[in-house]
């Protein structure tokens, strides 16, 4: 099984819908969780980091499920910038480095 | 936000030579950088982890002779590819964590001919 497992998409939706992405991680010790963004060619930039309580930035929700290490994303009246992939990425408590699913891609039309 | 400066963001080179990529915290010091690799469509894949003043810690299977890694300076890491192949063209890219959040460089993409 895939540390973190993300569904690949392409999610394509017009603008004003809602969207949202799933992410598994396998590794229970698991302590910290973030939403990145990666526009084609470019370099992963923070979303936002994910909270037990959950936690919303704008337009953006982020929810965590430590029982079922569940992570999701909801983007609410999606915009055409939003289209990019998103990240998700999980980091066990002592270690340095992060481990990021593949991404799923997210497709904005007008 | 801290930033991270890499450079060049794109190399395009013949097979058999060796390219040097820099990453540089512009505002914080890093005793810490991470090297990454991305080919299309797939996830990060961390290389290796550069550490201040002392070797750096390769990831299984990425060979640290071909790949080396110097980090001199709490503000400067280097990665060169050497002997570069077909097989090594990819984007490269470089973070430091800065408050407990991680930070990217803009990337480098090669493309070796």
């Amino acid at each position: 099984r895939k540390e973190v497992e993300q569904d690949p998409g392409p999610f394509n939706v017009p603008e004003g819908a809602t969207v949202a992405f799933n992410c598994t991680y396998s590794n229970s010790a698991s302590q910290s969780f973030f939403w990145y963004r990666q526009d084609c060619r470019k370099e992963p930039k923070l979303l936002m980091s994910v909270y037990s309580s959950g936690n919303e930035d704008g337009r953006f929700t982020a929810q965590l499920n430590r029982a079922s290490q569940y992570i999701s994303l909801l983007i609410r009246d999606s915009k055409l910038s939003d289209s990019a992939t998103y990240l998700c990425v999980v980091n066990v408590f002592g270690y340095s480095t992060l481990t990021f699913g593949k991404g799923t891609m997210l497709l904005v039309s007008p | 936000g801290a930033v991270v400066s890499q450079h060049p963001s794109r190399v395009i080179c013949k097979s058999g030579t060796s390219v040097k990529i820099e990453c540089r915290s512009l505002d914080f010091q890093a005793t810490t950088m991470f090297w990454y690799r991305q080919f299309p469509k797939q996830s990060l894949m961390l290389m290796a982890t550069s550490n201040e003043g002392s070797k750096a810690t390769y990831e299984q299977g990425v060979e640290k002779d071909k790949f080396l890694i110097n980090h001199a300076s709490l503000t400067l890491s280097t990665l060169t590819v050497t002997s570069a192949h077909p097989e090594d063209s990819s984007f490269y890219i470089c973070s430091a964590r800065a408050n407990e959040k991680l930070f990217f460089g803009s990337g480098t993409q090669l493309s070796v001919l």
